[in-house]
Parts: structure tokens; sequence; C-alpha cells
């Protein structure tokens, strides 16, 4: 079981400002990092596919950027909104077939 | 596009009792997984298969079976449920380099 770390476990944002947290996970033997994100009462919907150093990844307002040499990936939240508010999972591909999640950021974003 | 269907939705057990959750995918995906999702711990790997007739062990396979007789059904069975089987459990599929698609989730409570 590989550890994958992401802070905070939770926030609240005001609407209109911006905000971002992490995913940490094992540097050596990168394979590629998935964003999904987690609407109560729904499934887990696929963000982004991340598999470069240096990648940089934009869905509208939402952007996730990629250090393997570190062992880190942020996501960027612009300008949030109440449809925002959703758990962020990151998820680290052990190999080709087995992905390991974290526990996710639950965010909340206040009107 | 149905995408990842799972039956049933709910379903409430006594300890002993046994159960079999379907999951069907018409993507024609390789790769099936299952996972349980609980409190505070992301979602952990029960079994995960890599084509028909293939299965494998994943974090937590404890207490479970799975199948995978056809491409596009992956079964999850529990032969004797334990009240530590009470989770939400979601099944995921997909193709080579593609993100996962999940299913909507079978609420488990084991009594």
């Amino acid at each position: 079981i590989l550890n994958v770390e992401q802070s905070p476990q939770s926030l609240h944002v005001q609407e209109g400002d911006s905000t971002n947290f992490t995913c940490s996970f094992p540097s050596s033997n990168f394979y590629a990092l998935h964003w999904y994100r987690w609407e109560t009462a729904k499934s887990p919907e696929a963000l982004f596919v991340m598999t470069l150093n240096g990648d940089e990844k934009k869905k509208g307002r939402i952007s996730a950027t990629l250090n393997t040499k570190e062992g880190y990936s942020y996501l960027y939240i612009k300008g949030s909104q109440p449809e925002d508010s959703a758990t962020y999972l990151c998820a680290f591909w052990v190999n080709d077939y087995k992905l390991s999640f974290g526990a996710g950021t639950t965010v909340t974003v206040r009107a | 596009n149905a995408g990842v269907t799972q039956t049933p939705k709910f379903r409430v057990l006594k300890t002993g009792q046994s159960m079999t959750l379907l999951c069907a995918q018409d993507m024609n995906h390789e790769y099936m997984y299952w996972y349980r999702q609980d409190p505070g711990m992301g979602l952990r790997l029960i079994h995960y298969s890599v084509g028909e007739g293939t299965t494998a062990k994943g974090e937590v396979p404890d207490g479970y079976n799975v199948s995978r007789l056809k491409k596009q059904n992956f079964l999850l069975g529990l032969e004797s449920a334990a009240p530590s089987q009470t989770s939400v459990y979601f099944c995921a599929s997909r193709d080579n380099d593609s993100p996962l698609h999940f299913g909507n989730g079978t609420r488990l409570t084991v009594t």
C-alpha cells in the first residue's frame, strides 16, 4: 500500500475566493497521477490525468500542476463557486493496473 | 450510454448472510475494479481484473471473492457477511491510459 496523502482534509472557502490544496505521493517509480471530483451522493468523476513532470492541466476554473521529482501535485480553484463544493481525490498509479487513492480534500464554498 | 451500472443500490444483510454485487460496463473496457469507501479512509481497492477470466487481489481482499466470466461484468461476492463489511462499494472500469469510470455505488449495511 503506497502512501498518498492529501492536505488539508477539509477547507471552507468564501464564494469568489481562490484556493489550492496538495496531494503528495512517492516520488520513485512514478507512472501517472489522477485527480477526481466527488460530489455528495454521486460517484467520482475524472478531472485530470497527469503523467509528466511539470504538467499543468486546466478545466475551466480548476487547474493542477505536477512535480514528480519531489512527489506532489497541487489543485487550484480560481474564483470558487458553490458548485465547486465537493471532495477532490488524487490517485497515484502503483503500476499499470493498480491505483492508490488519497483520503481526499473536502471543499465547501460558502455563498 | 449507461457507462458503469451497479446493482443493487442498497442492501441490508444480517451477519453470516451472503450476497453478490453486480457491476456491468458497456464501454468494452479491459480493466475493472471494486473499491470500498469508508469515512476517513478514502477508496480502498478490494479486487481488480485486467481482462476477461482474470482477477487479482487489491489492498483489502479478505472476506470477498470476485469473478469476471464475461468482459462486461465484474461480480463481487460476500460469502459470510460481517459488520466490518458495512460500507459503500464502488465499481470502476477503464481502458489503457484512461481514467476510471465509476458506477453510482452500492450502500451495504451488515447488522
